[in-house]
């Protein structure tokens, strides 16, 4: 299987960090993605790992553990704009399989 | 804009009614995803083309088809709809299928059935 756990929602105030936790099933595993969604829109790509450890882009990181079957996507200081959901997502074959996203609100 | 076209964006239809969705994928990009997700419902992922090439399959009913013709562009039918197949149905695309080539995704054709 496939199954990719997180969390269903988080709050964090803006300015701070949150990390957004994701485990999944190691069989097969072909790297991690991460995707943030607006409500309404179109998934968009935040990052990618395929080798353990951390990959830093901007105010974003991705932080993955092949051994433990775990991710995080770190989030600094938070925006308003940041409100809205993000998504892990594996690669397993020829499929990319989406947990059903973590929804995080910011509050000001 | 991410370089996906799918048309229409908003489909209403009655029960019982077939459908067709469209997606025309980045150029470049020969792999091509169809998603659905409904209301509070994470990507389900239905089906993946390759080159023109069923390559994986997911949890897509029997009453849905899908294909990728040579142009690349890929078209998820769904007939006999019922209410439950209203969702907002996703296309994306990436240059490869495998490896770590990220998916583009359209911005989606939200289907009403009533």
């Amino acid at each position: 299987g496939q199954n990719i756990d997180q969390p269903t929602e988080m709050t964090a105030t803006e300015g701070a960090i949150v990390q957004i936790n994701c485990t999944y099933q190691t069989s097969g595993f072909n790297g991690l993605f991460w995707y943030q969604q607006h409500a309404g829109e179109a998934p968009t790509f935040l990052s990618y790992n395929v080798l353990d450890g951390l990959e830093e882009k901007g105010r974003f990181s991705s932080f993955l553990s092949r051994s433990k079957g775990y991710s995080y996507l770190l989030l600094k200081e938070l925006q308003m704009k940041d409100s809205a959901s993000y998504l892990c997502a594996t690669r397993k074959d020829d499929k990319i399989i989406f947990g059903k996203g973590t929804r995080l609100h910011i509050l000001p | 804009d991410s370089g996906v076209t799918q048309t229409p964006k908003h489909l209403i239809t009655a029960t019982g009614q077939r459908v067709t969705l469209r997606c025309s994928p980045r150029s470049g990009d020969l792999s091509v995803y169809w998603y659905q997700q409904s209301l509070d419902q994470g990507l389900q992922f239905l089906i993946q083309y390759y080159n023109g090439e069923e390559r994986a399959k997911g949890n897509i009913l029997e009453r849905f088809s899908a294909q990728q013709f040579p142009d690349l562009h890929s078209e998820l039918n769904l007939s006999s709809l019922e209410l439950g197949d209203s969702a907002l149905y996703f296309c994306a695309s990436s240059v490869d299928y495998g490896g770590g080539t990220e998916a583009f995704f359209g911005q989606g054709t939200r289907l009403t059935v009533v």
